[in-house]
């Protein structure tokens, strides 16, 4: 089994703040996504990454930013957290040997900005 | 651009009785729709794609490519299949793809 590994569970920031939450897979994807998953708007797509040093834009890139600086590393950084980014984050990988689309989810990191 | 929409945030039934979750899609191009999961206190995982056409844990969701729908239906809930569900879309980019998830639909099986 793919293990995804988000290495903070939870997190309580202030504003202002710069913000690390680090993902590392275990099973040489390629493929690594970072989501955020707010009650009502279900799961957005911040970052992904086909490739190391490759990052592309998601749906809600504002205020994120993201490194690959190894293929089985995927950070997602907050340079100045805001109260409004208070929310679970996921990270997830997909290989071409497990079904490009099948995503494998990591346990979530929740993040607190006061 | 494409979208995925689960029109009911709160399904609640009874053991036993039918349960249909509802999802549409828009899209332009050829669809892969998946289903995906998440129990109380567990990762998201994937429950289902239409492509294998298989039934797991009893659910079963047929894409409907005339009324753009991959609804997700179990003819017995049980207590078990309490769960938040989401239904995804993969968009092809070049060589790449990206899925686009609705805003799910938390389902309550109760006693």
């Amino acid at each position: 089994d793919v293990k995804v590994t988000q290495s903070s569970r939870y997190l309580v920031k202030r504003t202002g703040e710069k913000v690390f939450l680090e993902c590392v897979q275990d099973m040489d994807h390629e493929n690594m996504f970072w989501y955020r998953q707010d009650p009502g708007l279900g799961l957005r797509l911040i970052y992904f990454s086909y490739d190391v040093k490759m990052k592309e834009k998601g749906d809600i890139p504002e205020g994120y930013s993201v490194s690959r600086e190894k293929k089985e590393r995927f950070s997602l950084i907050l340079e100045s957290a805001s109260t409004n980014q208070t929310s679970m984050y996921l990270c997830a990988t997909t290989g071409h040997h497990s079904g490009a689309n099948v995503l494998t989810f990591g346990a979530g990191s929740r993040l607190t900005v006061l | 651009a494409q979208r995925v929409t689960q029109p009911e945030k709160l399904l609640s039934v009874f053991k036993g009785a039918p349960v249909e979750l509802k999802c549409n899609y828009s899209y332009s191009g050829s669809p892969e729709l998946f289903w995906y999961v998440q129990y109380s206190r567990q990762r998201l995982q994937l429950l289902l794609r239409h492509i294998s056409r298989e039934s797991i844990k009893g659910f079963t969701a047929d894409l409907n490519k005339g009324e753009t729908s991959f609804h997700l239906k179990k003819p017995f809930a049980q207590e078990e299949d309490s769960a938040m569900y989401y239904c995804a879309l993969s968009v092809r980019g070049g060589s790449n793809y990206k899925l686009t998830f609705g805003k799910g639909t938390l389902l309550t099986v109760n006693p």
